[in-house]
């Protein structure tokens, strides 16, 4: 089945430090990208989608110049978490729509592990 | 917006039982719902995927509905396993399939 790979799986940043998350459509073209982070104790919340070649569209309340989300290509989507501060930590997922499976299926990534020291 | 609710928050079960997590949810116009398992400190992983037009998934023990009249869906385990401690999440596509709604997850314990 389709596969959606996530790298780093966990990291760990000194604050003020900027890191980047890589998301790979590994056997299909992804068309749109979507990024969901999770805090502590609470559901996952979407971040923000981005469309290969365009600029992302970020989510109410999350700031597109923190979070900056590249989708140069058809297979790869990057989220780079600029000055990172302690409460950036948080686990950070992405999910791929794809050109194949029923309606499109979305497939999601394993997920990456952000601490901030 | 869509809200999502995930009933118990936590369950602890003895190994070998039966168990049913539920979720629920507010706008019926969903596209598909997927569970997940998260581990401690690790990933999802996607358990079963139920398009909007189907009722209901199974795999392995594992056996998932959807009704969207009530609005909720259930995952079933059968016999469950010390192995199957988790959290399980739920999550709803909206109708145009792009943005996904999480519930909060129910915390499984099952004891050896």
């Amino acid at each position: 089945g389709a596969v959606v790979s996530q790298h780093p799986s966990w990291v760990i940043c000194k604050s003020g430090t900027s890191v980047k998350i890589e998301c790979r459509s590994l056997d299909f073209q992804a068309t749109t990208m979507f990024w969901y982070r999770q805090f502590p104790k609470q559901s996952l919340m979407l971040m923000a989608t981005s469309n290969e070649g365009s600029k992302a569209t970020y989510e109410q309340g999350v700031e597109k110049d923190k979070f900056l989300i590249n989708h140069a290509s058809l297979t790869l989507s990057t989220l780079t978490v600029t000055s990172a501060h302690p409460e950036d930590s948080s686990f950070y997922i992405c999910s791929a729509r794809g050109d194949r499976g029923p309606g499109n299926t979305i497939y999601f990534g394993e997920g990456s592990w952000l601490t901030v020291v | 917006k869509q809200e999502v609710t995930q009933i118990p928050a936590a369950l602890s079960v003895p190994e070998g039982e039966n168990l049913v997590l539920n979720c629920s949810f507010t706008d019926s116009a969903i596209y598909n719902l997927q569970w997940f398992r998260q581990d401690p400190g690790k990933g999802l992983t996607s358990l079963l995927l139920i398009q909007s037009s189907q009722r209901e998934q199974t795999s392995g023990r594992l056996n998932a509905s959807l009704d969207k009249s009530s609005g909720r869906s259930t995952l079933y385990i059968a016999a469950s396993q010390p192995g199957d401690s988790a959290t399980y999440l739920c999550a709803f596509a909206s109708n145009t399939g792009n943005q996904f709604y999480f519930g909060t997850g129910t915390s499984l314990t099952v004891i050896p």
